[in-house]
């Protein structure tokens, strides 16, 4: 079965610094794997995802993630932290439908940003 | 293009009320997936409607249920409301069903508190 683990549930970096956001999955399959970005208030919004190809994937905002099949993990991660990038932040990999639905969510991570 | 909407906004029940919840999807999508997400048990999938047919369904007891119109707006309903149904309940939609490296697009949720 499907599960994603995100590896601390709070990050607090400095403004400027670098970001690094974990998250190892298991899947019995070539996984989907996704990273989603929720600000207070609001929904979630997707930041990249990987299916197939390149392993180094660039989204929005300046984030990256790299697949590593290997340690099975899509860890997150972003050069210089922004204090804007504040923000929960979910690790999910795809599967197909089922009683988890399209999507297993990891818990988040709640990324503060300090001046 | 209008993202997906949600309402209402906030909701303030007590325990053994019923509620509705409403959502539009992006326009042409045709999935709506229902997410509950709580502090201790983050992101659970509630259930997956496509043409108006329940594609999948949560881990969630009866009470729960949803239906999808054929404009493809959404409504879950929540009977006998429960203390821990407190959570905020988010709705994302997709253009297709139970496809894996599909992008959902989520609303900004409802609120609910049960009092």
């Amino acid at each position: 079965a499907q599960s994603v683990t995100q590896l601390g549930s709070h990050v607090s970096v400095s403004e400027g610094a670098l970001v690094l956001l974990r998250c190892n999955y298991s899947s019995s399959v070539p996984p989907y794997l996704f990273w989603y970005v929720q600000y207070p208030n609001q929904g979630l919004q997707l930041l990249l995802k990987y299916t197939t190809g390149a392993t180094l994937v660039k989204g929005i905002n300046g984030f990256e993630a790299e697949f590593k099949k290997s340690e099975t993990s899509f860890h997150l991660t972003k050069p210089s932290a922004h204090m804007s990038d504040a923000a929960e932040y979910f690790c999910a990999v795809s599967v197909y439908g089922g009683s988890q639905g399209n999507l297993i969510f990891g818990k988040g991570t709640k990324l503060s940003v300090k001046p | 293009k209008a993202g997906v909407t949600q309402t209402p906004r906030y909701l303030i029940k007590t325990r053994g009320q019923q509620v509705t919840l409403s959502c539009s999807p992006i326009s042409g999508h045709r999935s709506v997936s229902w997410y509950q997400q709580t502090p201790g048990q983050g992101l659970q999938f509630l259930f997956e409607y496509f043409s108006e047919t329940q594609r999948n369904k949560g881990n969630f007891p009866g009470r729960f249920s949803g239906r999808q119109f054929s404009n493809s707006r959404s409504e879950m309903n929540v009977s006998t409301l429960e203390l821990g149904d407190s959570a905020l309940y988010l709705c994302a939609s997709s253009l297709y069903a139970s496809v894996k490296n599909e992008k959902l697009f989520f609303g900004s949720g409802t609120q609910l508190s049960v009092l």
